[in-house]
């Protein structure tokens, strides 16, 4: 079964400080994407940020990063220098190679604090 | 630019009732999908299309059906809607290929009553 699993139903961050966003994943395919999408109030889906499985390099996106360890099977989000534009709920997502089946997890409420 | 548009974006539906959502893009993107978002489950995805004319089934299909005539349509139709159904849908389309982002609709919050 895929799974992808986000252990913080709620995460909350100062104004300016940096938060990190867990993420753990599980499948047996060796070659997959992965994403974070940001979900706020407005209910918009929007791409933070993907990651390739066969890259090593962790991506970047401005004040966005991933701590990707695959064989962890762990894809967590940093976001530095957090801005009250940022308090939404976080998805973890991987898609596989064979297909565009996207998995998701049950997300991450981030509030910011000013 | 158009991208996904889903609608309608509310919706009150009371048991037994059948409605369809709606969904288009505009980015001829080949493959389409629909999920439906529960508090403490994510999305989850009812059924998917790679393509016109060809469509499979998600992980929570039971109670909804699709079809995919146009490369740009993809509606969901809930055949007897059931508090069940209470729930917040998405359409997502994106071309084919696991490193492709998907776009998504703004969502229809759908309850059952």
């Amino acid at each position: 079964a895929q799974t992808v699993t986000q252990s913080q139903p709620e995460m909350s961050v100062q104004e300016a400080e940096t938060v990190t966003l867990s993420c753990t994943y599980d499948t047996s395919e060796s070659d997959y994407y992965l994403f974070w999408y940001k979900q706020p109030p407005s209910r918009q889906m929007i791409l933070v940020i993907r990651q390739e499985a066969y890259k090593q390099q962790n991506a970047t996106e401005n004040r966005f990063s991933v701590n990707f360890q695959k064989a962890a099977k762990s894809f967590s989000l940093k976001i530095s220098d957090s801005q009250l534009g940022d308090a939404a709920m976080y998805f973890c997502a991987y898609n596989l190679n064979t297909g565009n089946q996207f998995y998701f997890g049950t997300g991450t409420s981030l509030t910011v604090i000013p | 630019n158009a991208g996904v548009t889903q609608t309608p974006k509310f919706q009150v539906l009371k048991t037994g009732q059948s409605m369809t959502l709606q969904c288009a893009q505009d980015m001829n993107h080949e493959y389409m999908s629909w999920y439906r978002q529960d508090p403490g489950m994510g999305l989850r995805l009812i059924h998917y299309s790679v393509g016109a004319g060809i469509t499979d089934q998600g992980e929570v299909p039971n109670g909804y059906n699709v079809s995919r005539s146009t490369t740009e349509d993809f509606p969901l139709r809930l055949l007897s809607a059931a508090p069940s159904q209470t729930s917040v849908y998405f359409c997502a389309s994106s071309y084919f290929g696991s490193n492709t982002e998907a776009f998504f609709g703004q969502g229809t919050r759908l309850t059952v009553v």
